[in-house]
């Protein structure tokens, strides 16, 4: 009954180092996303994807990429961090119909120092 | 494009106070979608309801009430008789057939006060 799990919770970095964080869902959804969250922005799509082996391009995109090799997962990578990328990221997934809700993770909190 | 607009960004009410949050959304779609979450001082995204675009009618749930309005675009929630728990920001959402991914207002953070 875990739903949507993203490792890490928190995170420091230092400006230029690289990571990766982690979304597993266990409700066999097709969709997948990850957001970030800034202060008095409410969330803002990153990236996305449809299914298996398709990543799309979100609102924000630039400084991170994705990939989901298997169904259940979907990673969020930075490359070279900067401190533009201290937020919270949620990562969420939903079915194929629209009208049915996405469930998130619980957030991870990043800080690029 | 779509865009949603949540205007009110902080409210403050004393406890039993009704309250409502507004929303207005811009979409070209004629099928779209419309969502409300809660997050809580915990920080997760919580689930509240969802509306499609063919449906105006209101909805009730306890305490918790949603007014669709196609002709104004917006879908406002009203807290009944509101609660220290209801304190939290709420957000709301839309997406449309093509798009799939939710498209989030800026969120309205809502203290209740005892």
């Amino acid at each position: 009954n875990a739903g949507v799990t993203q490792t890490p919770k928190f995170r420091v970095l230092k400006t230029g180092q690289s990571m990766t964080l982690l979304c597993a869902q266990d409700m066999n959804h097709e969709y997948m996303y990850w957001y970030r969250q800034d202060p008095g922005m409410g969330l803002r799509l990153i990236h996305y994807s449809v299914g298996e082996g398709t990543t799309a391009k979100g609102e924000v995109p630039d400084g991170y990429n994705v990939s989901r090799l298997k169904k259940q997962n979907f990673l969020l990578g930075l490359e070279s961090a900067a401190p533009s990328q201290t937020s919270v990221y949620f990562c969420a997934s939903s079915t194929s119909h629209p009208n049915t809700e996405a469930f998130f993770g619980q957030g991870t909190r990043l800080t690029v120092v | 494009a779509q865009k949603v607009t949540q205007a009110q960004t902080e409210i403050s009410v004393v406890e039993k106070e009704d309250v409502t949050l507004d929303c207005v959304y811009e979409t070209r779609d004629t099928t779209y979608y419309l969502f409300w979450y809660k997050q809580p001082p915990s920080g997760e995204l919580v689930f509240l309801i969802r509306r499609n675009s063919f449906d105006e009618q209101n909805e009730i749930s306890g305490r918790y009430s949603w007014n669709f309005q196609k002709s104004t675009s917006s879908f406002n929630f009203t807290i009944t008789a509101s609660q220290v728990v209801d304190s939290a920001v709420y957000f709301c959402a839309l997406t449309d057939t093509g798009r799939r991914a939710l498209t989030f207002g800026s969120g309205t953070r809502l203290q209740v006060q005892p």
